[in-house]
């Protein structure tokens, strides 16, 4: 079975700073990939970025970019140039060979002024 | 490019009524089709999954049903609604000729709430 860990429910980061949100996984699979979804107060899931597992570089999105360590089984999302719009649910998420998505519990991020 | 839809957007419903939720992906064909529901502050349950019409996956043995009638198409049900059915209710969909490791994309939810 898959798992998904995300420790923080909650965190907080000031306008303009750097916040790093933490995401932990098993999966006994060679070939996944790993997501993190912003969820706005709005509700709907967006995309925020994708690793493929079997890529050593670490994925990167504007001012978003990811910590993957395969080894560790570690997929943090670090956020640089904190904006208010950032604010949000961030879940991350594992996909495998069943066409489906473990998300983890999410971690609600505040982005003070 | 793909858009998908759902509706309603928000829905009020009795206990013991019946329930159908929609949801349609334009852009596309033969999608993965997804259905999760998400209690407040919580994370998302898959609910159900299809890959193709007529072909549908039940994760969670509950009182929700759902049907593919189309490709593009799938429809969440309950004849009888209870309490606990209430939350925001996600539809979404991945390409499906691409395998499991595509990204999957959301529609914009239905909020429910039974009363």
């Amino acid at each position: 079975a898959q798992t998904v860990t995300q420790s923080q429910p909650e965190m907080s980061v000031q306008e303009a700073e750097t916040v790093t949100l933490s995401c932990t996984y098993d999966t006994s699979e060679s070939d996944y990939y790993l997501f993190w979804y912003k969820q706005p107060p709005s509700r709907q899931m967006i995309l925020v970025i994708r690793q493929e597992a079997y890529k050593q570089q670490n994925a990167t999105e504007n001012r978003f970019s990811v910590n993957f360590q395969k080894a560790a089984k570690s997929f943090s999302l670090k956020i640089s140039d904190s904006q208010l719009g950032d604010a949000a649910m961030y879940f991350c998420a594992l996909g495998g060979s069943n066409y489906k998505l473990t998300f983890g519990k999410g971690t609600l991020l505040t982005v003070n002024p | 490019s793909q858009t998908i839809h759902q509706w309603p957007a928000t829905l009020v419903q009795p206990v013991g009524s019946p329930l159908s939720l929609e949801c349609t992906v334009e852009g596309t064909s033969n999608p993965n089709l997804y259905w999760y529901r998400q209690a407040a502050g919580r994370g998302l349950q898959l609910l159900f999954y299809s890959v193709g019409i007529g072909q549908i996956s039940s994760e969670v043995p509950q009182n929700l049903s759902a049907s593919r009638p189309q490709d593009r198409q799938f429809i969440l049900s309950s004849k009888k609604l209870l309490l606990s059915d209430s939350g925001f209710y996600l539809c979404a969909w991945t390409p499906g000729t691409s395998g499991y490791q595509e990204t999957q994309y959301f529609g914009p939810g239905t909020r429910l709430l039974v009363l």
